[in-house]
């Protein structure tokens, strides 16, 4: 049984750079969701699919931001013309939602993203 | 609307102690409530989740919580402490029936002396 898995777990880019992360989801799990989580603080929810559908964005994900589940399995998050504010830990999860499963989320180890 | 408030940011114990971790949530709908955990440069695992079941739920590494509407709070208890604990600790809500966003607390830093 593998778990969620992120790629790349580190990133180091130039203020102004466009950057790519890459999730890949437990295999049979529909719903993906991406989180950005800052030093002293929980996770905040950017955005989630079920399937390919992209179903919800928070108002976090500004218009640099852009996210794809063009599958319905793995998911990629662009981040256009990088701030030092974006460095952050980028998060995803995955669930299986349905009738009668309860939703739980499993975590990825997550990116780590540090703008200079 | 649902939302966590995690009382202390940092929470320290001497191994063998009692772990108590805090966590009060407003939600206007019957709640799901999670604690997770979280190592250094790691993501969340999930220790334990209530369902509206039991409101005494059971997790894993000897962890438990209990739901208590009346006082909107679902504190997350260890009889006894182990160095490993050692970690970052976040309550989540989310609402039955809806989108299962969770909203999370700000997180405890549990902190284990020898």
């Amino acid at each position: 049984d593998t778990g969620v898995s992120q790629d790349p777990r580190h990133k180091i880019t130039k203020r102004g750079q466009n950057v790519t992360f890459r999730c890949d989801p437990i295999s049979e799990h529909n719903r993906l969701y991406w989180y950005r989580q800052t030093l002293g603080q929980g996770p905040e929810f950017l955005t989630y699919f079920q399937n390919e559908a992209q179903l919800e964005k928070s108002r976090l994900l500004s218009d640099r931001f852009s996210a794809e589940r063009p599958k319905g399995s793995f998911s990629t998050l662009e981040i256009q013309r990088t701030e030092q504010g974006d460095s952050a830990m980028y998060l995803c999860a995955s669930s299986l939602v349905g009738q009668r499963v309860t939703d739980t989320q499993y975590f990825g180890p997550g990116t780590r993203l540090t703008v200079l | 609307a649902q939302s966590v408030t995690q009382l202390g940011s940092h929470v320290s114990v001497s191994e063998g102690a009692l772990v108590l971790l805090r966590c009060n949530y407003s939600s206007s709908v019957p709640p799901y409530l999670f604690w997770y955990v979280q190592y250094p440069n790691q993501g969340l695992q999930l220790l334990l989740k209530y369902t509206s079941a039991a409101t005494l739920v059971k997790g894993i590494n000897g962890f438990e919580a209990e739901f208590k509407k009346s006082e909107t709070s679902f504190h997350l208890t260890k009889p006894s402490a182990h160095m490993s604990d050692a970690a970052e600790y976040f309550c989540a809500v989310t609402q039955t029936g809806g989108s299962y966003i969770p909203t999370f607390g700000r997180g405890t830093s549990l902190i284990v002396h020898p």
